[in-house]
Order: structure tokens, then sequence, then C-alpha cells
């Protein structure tokens, strides 16, 4: 059982790039979200989806795009990544308890 | 809005002491409450908690929730070196799935 699969594992771009992270989960989960870890902010939700083709903001949404056209998959997009969207990256799902996380996605920009 | 916030931010202890983190959230539609252990890589489940006043415990672990003052502690007795951690609480809320966590604090257990 795989549990949440996040790719790729580390990612440089230079700024203006864009790209999409991949999130898979093979749980059947309803609820989905995105988070970004900086130093001393532990996590940030920046969007979350409670089913397939519904979706949210969160607490950082901007500069970010998502969809979820299928329940095992939440991609999260960078239309043009900034030097401020350097972090850790991490991709959650859920049904109604715990929360399983991804192995994250370090993100680079320079 | 909702909000998650934890104390201390970070805490330097010794072998065998007995620790006290604290979470305090406000939120429109409380459901749940979560704690998670986080090392080098993904956060880890710890504990979720729901109503007032049941206590969860697993081993040296344990956790409370006070759904009127709207707090919870997570208490780590004898502590060891592999508890050193960062430690995160989440709250999540009404039927949107909404997950959010506080800033974390940082444990550190020193031999």
């Amino acid at each position: 059982n795989a549990g949440v699969t996040q790719t790729p594992k580390f990612q440089v771009l230079k700024t203006g790039q864009s790209m999409t992270l991949q999130c898979a989960q093979d749980m059947n989960h309803e609820y989905m979200s995105w988070y970004r870890q900086d130093p001393g902010m532990g996590l940030r939700l920046i969007h979350y989806s409670v089913g397939a083709g519904i979706t949210d903001q969160g607490e950082v949404p901007n500069g970010y795009n998502v969809s979820r056209s299928t329940t095992e998959d939440f991609p999260l997009r960078l239309l043009s990544a900034a030097p401020s969207q350097t972090s850790v990256y991490f991709c959650a799902s859920r049904r109604r308890t715990e929360a399983f996380f991804g192995q994250g996605t370090r993100l680079t920009v320079v | 809005e909702d909000k998650v916030v934890q104390s201390p931010l970070s805490l330097v202890v010794h072998e065998g002491d007995t620790v006290t983190l604290n979470c305090s959230y406000e939120v429109t539609n409380f459901r749940s409450l979560l704690w998670y252990k986080q090392e080098k890589k993904a956060p880890t489940f710890l504990f979720m908690l729901t109503s007032s006043g049941i206590e969860k415990k697993s081993g040296r672990l344990s956790s409370i929730l006070d759904k009127k003052e709207l707090f919870s502690i997570l208490n780590i007795t004898a502590t060891q070196t592999g508890d050193s951690a960062v430690y995160l609480c989440g709250q999540g809320s009404g039927n949107t799935g909404k997950l959010i966590f506080g800033q974390g604090t940082t444990l550190q257990v020193k031999p």
C-alpha cells in the first residue's frame, strides 16, 4: 500500500518558470491538502479539496493553483515561480481521522 | 479566522525530564485536534482528540483536550533523545476536511 506519493522529491526552478508538483493517494480518501513548511512556520495550508471537482483556498493560496479531477490525484501548480516559494511542500490525504502525509518535495527557486 | 497557536516554540531538556507542550485554537466549527511528530521527513501521527477531558495515551506520551478553554496539551514523560523532533498541533474543522496547523514546538532532548 503506497499511501500518499509525491513527485518530485527535489526540484530547482528559475524565477518565472512553471511546474506542477504531483500528489497521488491510493486510500480512497475524500480530503486532500497541500502545505508548505518554512523554518519556524509549521505547516501552512495552501489549498485543499473535499472531493473530485471541489477545491478551496487555504491560508497561503497566492501563486498556486490546484485541481482535482479524480479522487486519487491532487496536483499543485506554480504558474510563475518566485524565490518566496522556496520551501518544502507536503501533500496530505485523510477521511475523517488522521491525515497521512507524503514524503515532501523540496523546492528551490533561484 | 481559524487559528492554532503552539507554545513554547522551542524547548531544550535533558533525558528523563517531563515536558508539556501547549496548543490553543480558535475555530468556527471544531471537529478534531491532532498531534504529530516530525523528525527529518514527513509528520507522523500521534493522537486525535475529539472529546474534552478524555486522555489519550501511548507509552510515555499522553494528550488531553479542553473544548471549553480551547486548548490541548501533549505530555512526554521520561524524555529520551529519540523524542527530539518538531511537534505539530493541527485542528480540523467542520465537514470541509480543512486541517490547519500551528507553528510547531521544536523539542531538543540532551543526553
